[in-house]
């Protein structure tokens, strides 16, 4: 059965880069079918695309957050990773890793991790 | 880029049918996706390509989708149905192609 794993740091300064890893277990990362992707959700909020990834190192960015995001992808590790730069307390949220069905379709999440942004 | 407009906020009676509706600018020619998150959880696809259930969704659980409007119908509405609503679609229409969602509606059993 598929997991995904968040990890990373729970509290960020301003103005520096978070940084969050998700782990795949149950399947491979490098699955043809499927995009790897992230979400967040500021407390209270909705939920907001930050991009997706496939196997190869194709990317998607949601074009608001484009200039400061980065999104990777290890497939030994079966991991993807997002950098996301000069955050400020907006940036505050929920973060989700996903498994996206083609580009389209998320079915499969993490259980999500909070990130605050504070000095 | 494109905009998905769902109402922020439904209510229904145990028992009685909600609908949630999504709009977009002909919506009817993208793939509708929907999600249910509860407190605290992360969202579960209840709705796919309109109207398809995943594995483990109640029959309950439907979709529908023409013209400018997508909807989510729950039938025999539980008090566990209780949840915010999600609807998303890929955007494929602009120069920046990507994943768009909804604002959400909440869903509350009365």
């Amino acid at each position: 059965q598929l997991q995904l794993q968040e990890s990373g740091p729970g509290l960020v300064k301003p103005s520096e880069t978070l940084s969050l890893t998700c782990t795949v277990s149950g399947g491979s990362i490098s699955s043809s079918s499927y995009y790897w992707g992230w979400i967040r959700q500021p407390p209270g909020k909705g939920l907001e695309w930050i991009g997706s990834i496939y196997y190869s190192g194709s990317t998607y960015y949601n074009p608001s957050l484009k200039s400061r995001v980065t999104i990777s992808v290890d497939t030994s590790k079966n991991q993807f990773s997002l950098k996301l730069s000069s955050v400020t307390a907006a940036d505050t949220a929920v973060y989700y890793c996903a498994r996206l069905f083609g580009l389209e379709m998320l079915h499969g999440w993490g259980q999500g991790t909070l990130v605050t942004v504070s000095s | 880029s494109y905009v998905l407009t769902q109402p922020p906020s439904v209510s229904v009676a145990p028992g009685q049918t909600a609908r949630i509706t999504c709009g977009g600018n002909n919506i009817g020619s993208k793939s509708v996706h929907w999600y249910q998150q509860k407190p605290g959880q992360a969202p579960v696809l209840v709705v796919y390509d309109d109207s398809d259930r995943p594995s483990g969704i109640p029959e309950r659980f439907s979709g529908s989708n023409s013209g400018n409007t997508a909807t989510l119908t729950i039938s025999r509405v539980e008090a566990g149905d209780e949840a915010d609503y999600y609807c998303q679609v890929w955007d494929s229409s602009s120069d920046h192609p990507g994943v768009v969602f909804g604002g959400g509606t909440k869903l509350t059993v009365l």
